[in-house]
């Protein structure tokens, strides 16, 4: 079975600061990767996914992850974050099947 | 808009009562899915539906009865809830489990009282 650990539940950071959102991940098999932004009294949006291939994505609003398969891990960074980039993160693993299993979610704040 | 509704935006419901959650997609895709999100937990996946078939029910309480009359409409019918299943319910859709973006509803805020 697969599981995701989204180690900081927090994440505070100033304005045009950089930023890393750690996601590691375990699973028996071959996964597909994803993380969703969730804003304020609204449904999750699809930032970046990995299916195969190089293991440096580039998502939506500047954000990228790199996936590291000898780490199981799948952290996001975005190089200068705006006010606008404070939610909810979630990284999600799924092994192919119905199944899309998501971490606890990590809050980044971001402050002027 | 995500293409993916979901109604009533917010619901109050007492312990005894009756009531459903709809879902509505118009994207063509033929796996949906109902996830419950509480506070500092895990969305927790309850029931994911596969060209109108159950695939998938995760030790959900039978309090919660899903219903997929076609590919394009899910429910949740709610009867008998507990305080504890205040939460926000999200529908999601994809196009083929698995590997594809799965597209959510804004949610249900539920609460039970």
């Amino acid at each position: 079975a697969q599981s995701v650990t989204q180690l900081d539940s927090q994440v505070p950071v100033f304005e045009e600061a950089p930023v890393e959102l750690r996601c590691n991940y375990s699973s028996s098999v071959s996964v597909y990767l994803f993380w969703y932004v969730q804003y304020p009294n609204q449904g999750l949006q699809l930032l970046l996914k990995y299916l195969s291939g190089s293991t440096l994505v580039k998502g939506i609003n500047g954000f990228e992850a790199e996936f590291n398969k000898s780490q199981t891990s799948f952290h996001l960074r975005k190089p200068s974050v705006h006010i606008s980039d404070t939610a909810e993160y979630f990284c999600a693993v799924s092994d192919g099947t119905d199944k899309l299993i998501f971490g606890t979610g990590t809050r980044l704040q971001v402050f002027p | 808009e995500t293409g993916v509704t979901q109604t009533p935006r917010h619901l109050v419901m007492g312990m005894t009562n009756k009531k459903s959650l709809k879902c509505e997609q118009h994207l063509g895709h033929n796996a949906m899915y109902w996830y419950k999100q509480s506070a500092k937990k895990p969305l927790e996946l309850m029931f994911v539906y596969n060209f109108k078939e159950q695939t998938e029910n995760n030790s959900v309480p039978s309090r919660f009865s899903p219903e997929c009359p076609n590919s394009s409409h899910l429910f949740l019918h709610l009867h008998t809830l507990q305080p504890e299943d205040s939460a926000l319910y999200l529908c999601a859709s994809s196009q083929a489990g698995g590997r594809d973006e799965a597209f959510f509803g804004q949610g249900t805020r539920l609460t039970v009282v």
